[in-house]
């Protein structure tokens, strides 16, 4: 079974900037979750998706952040514009029931 | 609202027994995870516990909950040098809802 996939592994830009990152889940896995993992510390959930509809995204800067996940299966993340406090490492993940798998992640490094 | 705690460094020899420790504080939680990230690299599941549960054991890997303490433990028996990585415990409440992660523990290996 193929695991959780993301593109790009790294990005570097600079503040002001957009950049968009995509999201393949585990084949079945309905549920499907971006978290920010800023160096030194746990990833935090930005949003969550439940087939194509949101669930939680309590914690997306919206002013600047966007997701969707079209046809319930790739996701994409986009930030627009850039802060240096955006650099982190964003990770996607996907469930069902209990488990949850990640991907290798997207560095991004704001300039 | 929920928290999890963990120590940040731990080191100990190769061949030795390693024991990263966590707290948390929802009663509530109702599967407690462990996670490896190594560097540059996506969490990797390693375990899991359910919240009736007191020990499980999987190879090298022990865990320990004690609920009535919100205190949750990893034992890796025979620690070898690519067990080096940072170990996220994390805390979930229903099936397919977000991880809540600690800030994770540093193990290093020394051979």
């Amino acid at each position: 079974e193929a695991g959780v996939a993301q593109s790009p592994r790294y990005k570097i830009i600079e503040k002001r900037q957009s950049v968009a990152f995509w999201c393949n889940p585990i084949s079945g896995h309905a549920t499907l979750y971006w978290y920010q993992q800023i160096l030194g510390q746990g990833p935090k959930l930005l949003i969550q998706f439940q087939n194509n509809g949101v669930v939680d995204d309590s914690q997306l800067p919206k002013d600047r952040f966007s997701a969707e996940r079209l046809k319930g299966v790739d996701s994409t993340l986009k930030i627009q514009p850039a802060k240096l406090e955006d650099s982190a490492v964003y990770l996607c993940a996907s469930s069902r029931d209990y488990e949850q798998y990640f991907g290798p992640g997207t560095r991004l490094t704001v300039t | 609202g929920e928290d999890v705690e963990q120590s940040l460094f731990l080191s100990v020899r190769e061949g030795d027994s390693s024991v990263i420790n966590c707290t948390y504080t929802d009663s509530s939680s109702t599967y407690l995870y462990w996670y490896k990230q190594e560097p540059g690299a996506g969490l990797q599941l390693l375990t899991y516990i359910f919240s009736n549960m007191d020990m499980k054991q999987d190879q090298r890997l022990t865990v320990l909950l004690n609920k009535k303490d919100k205190h949750l433990s990893l034992r890796i028996a025979d620690t070898q040098t690519g067990d080096s990585a940072i170990y996220f415990c994390a805390e979930i409440y229903s099936g397919n809802t977000p991880l809540v992660f600690g800030k994770g523990t540093r193990l290093s290996v020394i051979a």
